[in-house]
């Protein structure tokens, strides 16, 4: 069975830093590319980053490139998102979601919350 | 950034109706479209890839349509537990983007 499981998330301050990981079973990790997709309080889902597998190839919603960095460890079966310089806005759940043809399986989140 | 809108954003049904959500992409993206389906408090599932290839253990009242710009979920026959938000997503391209859902409610 396919699990992904996030962690890492909580209360920042405006400015700044958390590190969300996220634990795969089920499945051959190092074979998967990988996503962070994110969702506000009552609001629709948002992509924010792409890692393939191997990682080399990153992509990075424009909203968030230049703060956030995404990376995986295969050895570890996991997966990274840096977050720097935090505002508001990316106040959301934040969902670990792994990608075969397209997003197939998706964690149960974590919740970032960027408030003074 | 490829846009996807999707229609309507909101609508009431009742069990036993045949309904069907809209997607609509502002660039063609061949047939690189998937559905997903959302409840409250809950990861979103994927119902539909391909446009119309159902996932594995999706009941078969889901079924999905289009290609290049304009896309189709419906469902044949409406049950309890498919009252949720329903969400496109286009992955011809980077950067990934979701429609803004439709919530399908009890009427």
């Amino acid at each position: 069975e396919v699990q992904l499981v996030e962690s890492g998330g909580g209360l920042v301050q405006p400015g700044g830093s958390l590190r969300l990981s996220c634990v795969a079973s089920g499945f051959t990790f190092s074979s998967y590319e990988m996503n962070w997709v994110r969702q506000a309080p009552g609001k629709g889902l948002e992509w924010v980053s792409y890692i393939s597998g191997g990682g080399s190839t990153i992509y990075y919603a424009d909203s968030v490139r230049g703060r956030f960095t995404i990376s995986r460890d295969d050895a570890e079966n996991s997966l990274y998102l840096q977050m720097n310089s935090l505002r508001a806005e990316d106040t959301a759940l934040y969902y670990c979601a792994r990608e075969g043809s397209t997003i197939d399986y998706w964690g149960q989140g974590t919740l970032v919350t960027v408030s003074s | 950034a490829i846009r996807m809108t999707q229609s309507p954003s909101s609508f009431s049904a009742s069990t036993g109706d045949r309904v069907a959500i809209t997607c609509r992409a502002s660039q063609g993206i061949s047939s690189y479209l998937a559905w997903y389906q959302q409840k409250p408090g809950k990861a979103p599932k994927l119902l539909i890839y391909a446009a119309s290839t159902l996932q594995s253990g999706v009941p078969s009242r889901f079924s999905g349509s289009g290609s290049g710009t304009d896309f189709t979920l419906t469902i044949s026959y409406l049950q309890s537990e498919d009252f949720a938000t329903y969400y496109c997503q286009q992955y011809y391209t980077h950067p990934r983007t979701f429609g803004q859902g439709t919530k399908v409610e009890i009427k």
